[in-house]
């Protein structure tokens, strides 16, 4: 399977442990995406990055969260002291720097904090 | 700033009735319009886009028409089958350039049943 690939697919926590989430994206694409989704929401955007530079974050992506991409293939995402109000299903997208743009999501990594 | 608003759900229908799922948006200029869907145990995948003004998205079976008179972008599918079953997004990018963030409505969840 060739598409975009997270882990791990859930995760428990007790409340101020810190998380790690990683995104392996399309091989061919140069952008990633991280999104987190709660339940009965859409998906809500947290950050970008074009290759290895993080391009945008989102007033969501508080001090405890960091998002890397060191080489610009896999990304991950870390959650430090983490809150009940971060479960959530985060998801990561990929996509090619040209053309519809289309993003193409993979299945999320479910954060469940206790 | 950009938002998205779509009907709620759930929606229940029968085999080989006639699907529309409202969307309207806010947003400035001309944003790139689009469909996502996410079947159960799977990541979002586009369904449909639309790029401008008077555009209609399809596949499927499904169609959607980009009207910025009443910014909306309404899901259509004249006969559903059990295997549309699935969460439906309607989502936006804005016209800001070299931004790729997407901003989503809350999704409608839709049953067919046979």
């Amino acid at each position: 399977d060739t598409g975009v690939s997270q882990d791990p697919r859930h995760k428990i926590t007790k409340r101020g442990q810190n998380v790690t989430f990683r995104c392996d994206p399309i091989s061919e694409h140069n952008r990633l995406y991280w999104y987190r989704q709660t339940l009965g929401q859409g998906p809500e955007f947290l950050t970008y990055f074009q290759n290895e530079a993080q391009l945008e974050k989102s007033r969501l992506l508080s001090d405890r969260f960091s998002a890397e991409r060191p080489k610009g293939s896999f990304s991950t995402l870390e959650i430090q002291r983490t809150e009940q109000g971060d479960s959530a299903m985060y998801l990561c997208a990929s996509s090619l720097n040209r053309g519809t743009g289309e993003l193409f999501f993979g299945e999320g990594s479910r954060l469940t904090v206790l | 700033g950009d938002s998205v608003t779509q009907m709620e759900g759930p929606v229940t229908l029968s085999e080989e009735a006639f699907l529309t799922i409202n969307c309207t948006y806010t947003a400035t200029g001309y944003p790139s319009l689009f469909w996502y869907v996410q079947y159960p145990g799977e990541g979002l995948q586009l369904l449909l886009k639309a790029t401008k003004a008077d555009d209609k998205g399809s596949n499927k079976g499904f169609e959607a028409t980009y009207r910025k008179e009443t910014t909306s972008f309404h899901l259509e599918k004249g006969s559903v089958q059990v295997s549309d079953s699935a969460v439906y997004f309607c989502a936006l990018r804005g016209i800001w350039a070299g931004s790729y963030q997407l901003t989503f409505g809350k999704g409608t969840k839709l049953s067919v049943i046979p």
